[in-house]
């Protein structure tokens, strides 16, 4: 039972460069989401699903996509990366009744 | 719209000292509130529901709905308390969004 697995764990992209960042969950929870973390801002919330096929924007959502095509995966799309995303970057999963299970980040950079 | 305010950036205290975390919340209907940890450079780690009434690690936290509020509370500071605290609100009943406060960096002095 691996949890929430994100990968990668380090990135550096060049601005205007796209990529994907990918969360997976081996718990069977319905709800995902995204948050990105910056210093003095907390955790804001980038998008979130309540289940497969599912999806929904939250606070910050410019310049991401996701999608959730399955229960278990829920990727995060930069589609033009710029310095302003640089940030750590969680998935988390939640069953109903809990918290939220957290994946170990991806620390993002883009110069 | 749904907040949560973590009055403070960071919180410094003597080890043996009592622990107050303050989070205070706005919601229009019944809130679910939690507290989760960060330890340096690790991921993010729940700490406590309000509906559980558990204690964890020598923490409590009474919901207080007249005056919003969720503080985190511990008698008395260890170091290994230090750490990244954040306090976070969902609505209850099926799947709601959560929002995180800003966090508390909690430094715990020997």
């Amino acid at each position: 039972n691996a949890g929430v697995t994100q990968t990668p764990k380090f990135q550096v992209l060049k601005t205007g460069q796209s990529m994907t960042l990918q969360c997976a969950q081996d718990m069977n929870h319905e709800y995902m989401s995204w948050y990105r973390q910056d210093p003095g801002m907390g955790l804001r919330l980038i998008h979130y699903s309540v289940g497969a096929g599912i999806t929904d924007q939250g606070e910050v959502p410019n310049g991401y996509n996701v999608s959730r095509s399955t229960t278990e995966d829920f990727p995060l799309r930069l589609l033009s990366a710029a310095p302003s995303q640089t940030s750590v970057y969680f998935c988390a999963s939640r069953h109903r009744q809990f918290g939220y299970t957290f994946g170990s980040g991806t620390r993002l950079t883009v110069v | 719209a749904q907040r949560v305010t973590q009055p403070e950036k960071l919180l410094s205290v003597f080890k043996g000292a009592p622990v107050e975390l303050k989070c205070n919340y706005s919601y229009s209907g019944s809130p679910e509130l939690f507290w989760y940890v960060q330890y340096s450079r690790q991921r993010l780690q729940l700490l406590l529901r309000h509906i559980s009434r558990e204690s964890i690690k020598g923490f409590t936290a009474d919901l207080n709905k007249g005056e919003t509020s969720f503080h985190l509370k511990k008698p008395f500071a260890q170091e290994e308390d230090s750490a990244m605290y954040y306090c976070a609100l969902s609505g209850s009943g099926g799947y709601q969004k959560v929002t995180f406060g800003t966090g508390t960096k909690l430094q715990v002095i020997p």
